[in-house]
Formats: C-alpha cells, structure tokens, sequence
C-alpha cells in the first residue's frame, strides 16, 4: 500500500536549535517525494522536492531508499519557520499526491 | 504567478442543504484535485480530473460529486450535506506531466474554505 507517515503531529523547538521532521513512506516502485508547508493564514505551498536536491529556506531533505525516509532538517530554526508541513510522495507518472498527516513546528524565542 | 481561488473562505450551512465549492484557476492547468484537510488526518483526496469532463475518483469521495465543465473550474458538490463533512477544503491544479519537460508535478493550492455543517 502506498502510505506516507509522519510519526510526530508537533514538534516544538528552540529558536536556533536544529531541527528534523520525519516522514517515512511505503512505495513500491520509485516515488518522488516533497515537502509542502502551509503558514499561518496562508495557502498550501511547495516547498521542496527530492528530485531538486535543493535547499530553500535553510531546510534541506535527503531521499534514503533504504530506510524509505525523506526527513526535512534545518541547522538553526528561526521563528518564522512556525508552519504546518506535510512530506508527500507522488509515483513518477502519477497526477496524484499521497500526504501524510501533517507536523506542526513551533519555534520558540 | 499561478492563481487557484476558491468562491468562499468561509461557508455555514445546514442539514441536508445542497453545497457547491467552486475552484477557479487561470494557469490553464490540465488537472484539477479537490481535498479535505482535517487535524492528524492530512490532506484526503476526495476526487480529481484530469480533463475537462474527466473526473476520477480519490480516497474518499462518499458524499460527493463534481463537475469540470470548463478546463478552469472544478466544482465540488455536496448533495446531501451532513455534520461530518464539517471541515477545511482545499482545491489545487497541475500541468500535465512532461508539459514543461519536468518529471515531477507540483500542485498548486488555493487558499481553501472552511465549511461548517449545523
């Protein structure tokens, strides 16, 4: 079955210290995985996708097909990083995307 | 700039009322998806389309229906509304993949309305 799970539903952090949101997938085949944040009052948005190997924001995340992980890590969380961030996967000629339930960060001065 | 708007932010209704969620896009997009998204439940895809007049089916389309009349709008529609389908719906849109020489397809989000069930 195809599944993505995200273990932590909040995950509250220093402002400055690192920090890593989890998502774990089940795919047979190749997927493509994202992450997608949505800020207070604003839309759903994209924020990376493994295939760019970029980093945006600060954040970066690194696809590990043996431990089907595709983890979101920033060295030093800022206040403004506060959202809610769902990690998705998409097979390669799929429209669709599978989400996972969502982890809410909270950056605290 | 892709823009994907959505008819209301906020929506109270009745028992048993007839809902229609409208979604417009402006990016000629070839498909279109309509989500709910609950707290600890994520984003469920309700039904999608990927043409005009095309529409498959999602993970929970119990309770719904839609309509693509018009390759910018995407309507979703509640027959029969009913105190569990209470919730934030958020309508996106995507190009077909390959249009633009990607692999992947990033989905484009309005900014969802919040529907109310009394």
């Amino acid at each position: 079955a195809q599944r993505v799970t995200q273990p932590e539903k909040l995950l509250s952090v220093f402002k400055g210290a690192p920090v890593e949101l989890k998502c774990n997938y089940s795919y047979s085949g190749s997927p493509e995985l994202f992450w997608y944040v949505q800020y207070s009052r604003q839309r759903l948005q994209l924020l990376l996708r493994h295939i760019s190997r970029e980093s945006i924001k600060g954040f970066t995340a690194d696809l590990n097909k043996g431990e089907t992980s595709f983890h979101l890590k920033k060295p030093f969380a800022q206040e403004e990083d506060s959202a809610m961030y769902y990690c998705a996967l998409s097979g390669k000629s799929s429209y669709k995307l599978i989400f996972g339930s969502g982890t809410r960060l909270l950056v605290r001065p | 700039d892709v823009k994907v708007t959505q008819s209301s932010r906020y929506l109270v209704k009745r028992t048993g009322e007839k809902v229609f969620l409208e979604c417009v896009q402006d990016m000629d997009h070839e498909n279109m998806f309509w989500y709910r998204q609950d707290p600890g439940l994520g984003l469920r895809l309700i039904y999608f389309s990927y043409d005009v007049k095309m529409k498959e089916k999602g993970d929970i389309p119990e309770g719904y229906s839609v309509s693509r009349e018009k390759k910018e709008r995407f309507s979703l529609i509640l027959e029969s509304a009913s105190t569990n389908q209470t919730s934030m719906y958020l309508c996106a849109s995507s190009q077909n993949l390959g249009t633009s020489g990607t692999s992947y397809n990033e989905q484009f989000f309005g900014p969802g309305t919040r529907l109310t069930v009394l």
